[in-house]
């Protein structure tokens, strides 16, 4: 049950918003969102747990929907670093972090 | 804080031989380490959950013989590649999980069976 994230790419001019969307067809624990650059790791960018719930650190935010089968990522006035791979990754039930993730959408930042 | 290291980097072997790739935790105790595979330009694939002190467990369709993993300790897990073959050719990428599940990655292990 790999969660399905939309848009697949996108692409944007320094200083423009984007939204990620990942859903599943099945509630969730919680929702994770990290972000990859070509030829390293994930890096981990916040975790949602509750529905409903909202949380952001700079520019970037994510909500997790009452239902608890979706999420959304935000990022605002995007910057050239924030280009690369973001992926939600699904926590069924609280299984001690075992993530299925989705597949992935490519962010690319132009000046 | 949170930091997993993962070694070698990069490895080549030939067919046939095995590999031996470890992570760990640098400044904290995990009890639970994933194991994942990525292909270019997909998604992460989870193969194992490896927990301290017990085996692991293992994804559907992923051979346990063939991908043997070891969690000795708090801080160490290791993924030995079995008589590797070309289609193991992977990226191989650890990770080890904080307080709130969430998951911190080692830097990966590009993996070339020749």
């Amino acid at each position: 049950q790999q969660p399905v994230q939309s848009p697949q790419a996108v692409i944007l001019r320094e200083g423009e918003d984007a939204v990620i969307n990942c859903s599943s067809s099945k509630a969730l624990y919680s929702v994770h969102w990290y972000r990859q650059k070509h030829g390293e790791a994930p890096v981990f960018l916040m975790i949602l747990l509750k529905g409903g719930e909202q949380k952001g650190h700079e520019k970037i935010s994510a909500s997790f929907n009452e239902k608890k089968q979706q999420s959304s990522l935000y990022l605002t006035a995007s910057q050239l670093s924030y280009s690369g791979t973001y992926f939600c990754g699904t926590e069924m039930n609280n299984q001690g972090g075992k993530l299925i993730f989705g597949q992935g959408t490519e962010l690319s930042v132009k000046p | 804080g949170a930091v997993v290291s993962q070694h070698p980097s990069r490895v080549i072997c030939k067919s046939g031989t095995s590999v031996k790739i470890e992570c760990r935790s640098l400044d904290f105790q995990a009890t639970t380490m994933f194991w994942y595979r990525q292909f270019p330009k997909q998604s992460l694939m989870l193969m194992a959950t490896s927990n301290e002190g017990s085996k692991a467990t293992y994804e559907q369709g992923v051979e346990k013989d063939k991908f043997l993993i070891n969690h000795a300790s708090l801080t160490l897990s290791t993924l030995t590649v079995t008589s590797a073959h070309p289609e193991d050719s992977s990226f191989y990428i650890c990770s080890a999980t904080g307080q709130a599940h969430e998951q911190y990655f080692g830097p990966g292990t590009r993996l070339t069976v020749t």
